[in-house]
């Protein structure tokens, strides 16, 4: 069965860098066609895709936040880590970790976190 | 970057009606579309991938069609659960996997 959960800071300053874990369960991201990504929502407002890295360590980046986000990964401990620097008060949003498969569904995210609400605010 | 247009924006439907949500992509993305639900204070899951391919477990009312640019998702006769937020997400771009703003339906 898979699970993911995310974990991190629930409220950051803004222009402060957050960094947000998502800890996997059921599969291992060193199985080729996987990946995990990271997808967030701010309230009441549609979700937006930001990150995701692949078994082999390749990685994609939303183009309009390419310049703020990291994601790395840690096959050991099944855990994925999201990076976002100079946060502002539009980064509010619930973030979402999703474990997505190439192969069976064509790059869907077909297992989701619960996700996490972040609010930067001062 | 490969854009998405769903409409409508929101539907109010009666239980037991036919709807039919639609999702338009800027340039051809073959059948790389998926679509998902979402319910108030969850996370989205799963509905339709390949832009016609039903996920395991996901009820038989719903389907999936289209190709190129234009997809449509319907549910042949609406039931209380399936009153949510509905988005569909191109992935044919490997360089952005782009959702649109979502539809949703509502109970009339």
């Amino acid at each position: 069965q898979i699970t993911l959960k995310e974990s991190g800071p629930t409220l950051v300053k803004p222009t402060q860098t957050l960094t947000l874990t998502c800890t996997f369960s059921g599969f291992s991201l060193s199985t080729s066609e996987v990946a995990v990504g990271w997808i967030r929502q701010p309230p009441g407002k549609a979700l937006e895709w930001l990150t995701h890295i692949y078994w082999n360590d390749d990685k994609r980046y939303s183009p309009s936040l390419k310049s703020r986000l990291a994601i790395t990964k840690d096959t050991s401990r099944n855990q994925v880590v999201l990076t976002m620097t100079n946060v502002d008060p539009a980064d509010t949003a619930t973030y979402f970790c999703a474990h997505l498969t190439t192969a069976a569904c064509q790059f869907c995210y077909d297992f989701w976190g619960q996700g996490t609400l972040v609010t930067v605010s001062s | 970057d490969i854009q998405m247009t769903q409409s409508p924006s929101s539907l109010s439907a009666s239980i037991g009606d036919r709807v039919t949500i639609t999702c338009r992509s800027s340039q051809n993305i073959n059948t790389n579309l998926i679509w998902y639900q979402q319910k108030p204070g969850e996370a989205p899951k799963l509905l339709i991938y390949g832009a016609s391919s039903l996920h395991r477990g996901v009820p038989s009312r719903f389907s999936g069609t289209g190709s190129g640019t234009d997809f449509a998702l319907t549910i042949s006769s609406l039931q209380p659960e399936d009153f949510a937020t509905y988005y569909c997400q191109q992935s044919y771009s490997s360089l952005s996997y782009t959702f649109g703003q979502g539809t949703n339906l509502e109970i009339k």
